[in-house]
């Protein structure tokens, strides 16, 4: 069964920490996505990337990075997090442009 | 970019009746539309999709229809039963699963 796993279902954290997400994905996908989820917002791309060391940046990467070094894993960075980057964030990941996308559950971050 | 509008934000309907929702998007460049169901507590997931070469496609109780003149297109579902309710969100792309732009999301209520 096709599998996108994040790692951490609930984060707290701090003002100006540095905060990681992970995503791991064991379909062998070249495409892997992160979206932030908001109420009455629906989903907005952060960043995308098509290849490993490859990426680009969607409607609303500021205050995001994103890192993947390996096929199977994409990492979502927050260098200082701020209040108003609480959110749901989910990540999918697809076989090339025309795959449907698979989403993981998301990880809840809430930033005191 | 690609803007979608999504309507109505809430939907409530009886056990056995069908629902509509519907979606417009702004760019006609745009050729690929799919539909995700989002059940509590997961991930969203892809239930059909559409291509701008057809005007229509069914799967069982799920039907889409796009109006590419018109630039809108609808999720049918007919016979509705309790685990439709979920939240439903449309998107659409001229580039295929790369830079989806999701419309804001639905909340449909089957009343049993």
């Amino acid at each position: 069964d096709v599998k996108v796993t994040q790692s951490s279902r609930y984060l707290v954290k701090r003002t100006g920490e540095k905060v990681f997400l992970e995503c791991v994905q064991d379909m062998d996908h070249e495409n892997m996505f992160w979206y932030r989820q908001d109420p009455g917002l629906g989903l907005r791309l952060i960043y995308f990337s098509y290849d490993v060391k490859m990426k680009e940046k969607g409607d609303i990467p500021e205050g995001y990075s994103v890192s993947r070094e390996k096929k199977e894993r994409f990492s979502l960075i927050l260098e200082s997090a701020s209040t108003n980057q609480t959110s749901m964030y989910l990540c999918a990941s697809s076989l090339g442009a025309t795959g449907e996308l698979f989403f993981g559950e998301g990880s809840r971050l809430t930033v005191l | 970019g690609e803007n979608v509008e999504q309507h109505p934000s809430t939907l409530s309907v009886q056990e056995g009746d069908s629902a509509v929702i519907k979606c417009t998007y702004s760019d006609s460049a745009s050729n690929y539309f799919p539909w995700y169901k989002q059940e509590l507590g997961k991930g969203p997931q892809l239930i059909i999709d559409i291509r701008s070469n057809v005007g229509e496609k069914k799967d069982q109780r799920i039907a889409v229809t796009l109006n590419k003149t018109a630039k809108h297109f609808s999720l049918h579902i007919t016979e509705t039963q309790p685990e439709d309710s979920a939240v439903y969100f449309c998107a659409a792309s001229p580039y295929g699963n790369n830079r989806l732009a999701f419309g804001k999301g639905n909340q449909v209520v089957v009343i049993p």
